[in-house]
């Protein structure tokens, strides 16, 4: 049974960095074709994707926050962390992880951050 | 990046309705699509992957087709635990996008 579960603080101040984990089990990212991505959703609004590890340790970001974004993955942990720069309110919405074999098929809870000062 | 624009944005309709939901892409995306059915308050779920594949344990009530830049997603007898926001998605190409989403609730 796949799972995963992101953690991380619920409240960051504007200009800070935002750090996420996602937790995972029931699969390995060292395992050919898997991939790791985050997607998030402001409140009331549509899903918006950030970015994509796979078990090659190949990155993908989107091109609006690529300057903002990195993710990366420790395979002995099970996890993989996104960093975001530079918060703004703007990015407050609930973060999810997700596990990719071409779509996202399994999705952890998600957490929701607030930006705020 | 590729565009998906979805209709209609909502829609009320009645317990055993069919339901019907268009998404187009702005470039041919064959049949890379996915539909995800989001409930208020939970994380996405996929339905549909491959624009007509069914995924594991999903009721057959829910269906998928299309191809290219037209795809349409079918809900064959509402529910009442289908009222939710439904999102296409396309994987063709980075990156990957979603749709604006399509709210279904009862009457």
């Amino acid at each position: 049974q796949i799972t995963l579960k992101e953690s991380g603080p619920t409240l960051v101040k504007p200009t800070q960095t935002l750090t996420l984990t996602c937790t995972f089990s029931g699969f390995s990212l060292s395992t050919s074709g898997v991939g790791v991505g985050w997607i998030r959703q402001p409140p009331g609004k549509a899903l918006e994707w950030l970015a994509l590890i796979y078990w090659d340790d190949d990155k993908r970001y989107s091109p609006s926050l690529r300057s903002r974004l990195t993710i990366t993955k420790d395979t002995a942990k099970n996890q993989v962390v996104l960093k975001m720069t530079n918060m703004d309110p703007v990015d407050t919405g609930r973060y999810y992880c997700a596990h990719e074999t071409g779509w996202y098929g399994h999705w952890g809870q998600g957490t929701l951050v607030t930006v705020s000062s | 990046d590729i565009l998906l624009t979805q209709s209609p944005s909502s829609l009320s309709v009645s317990v055993g309705d069919s339901v019907t939901i268009t998404c187009q892409a702005s470039h041919d995306i064959f049949h890379y699509v996915t539909w995800y059915q989001q409930k208020s308050g939970e994380a996405p779920r996929l339905l549909i992957y491959d624009a007509s594949s069914l995924e594991t344990g999903v009721p057959s009530r829910f269906s998928g087709r299309g191809s290219g830049t037209d795809f349409i997603f079918t809900i064959a007898s509402l529910q009442p635990e289908d009222v939710a926001t439904y999102y296409c998605q396309q994987y063709d190409n980075f990156p990957t996008t979603f749709g604006p989403g399509t709210t279904v609730d009862l009457k």
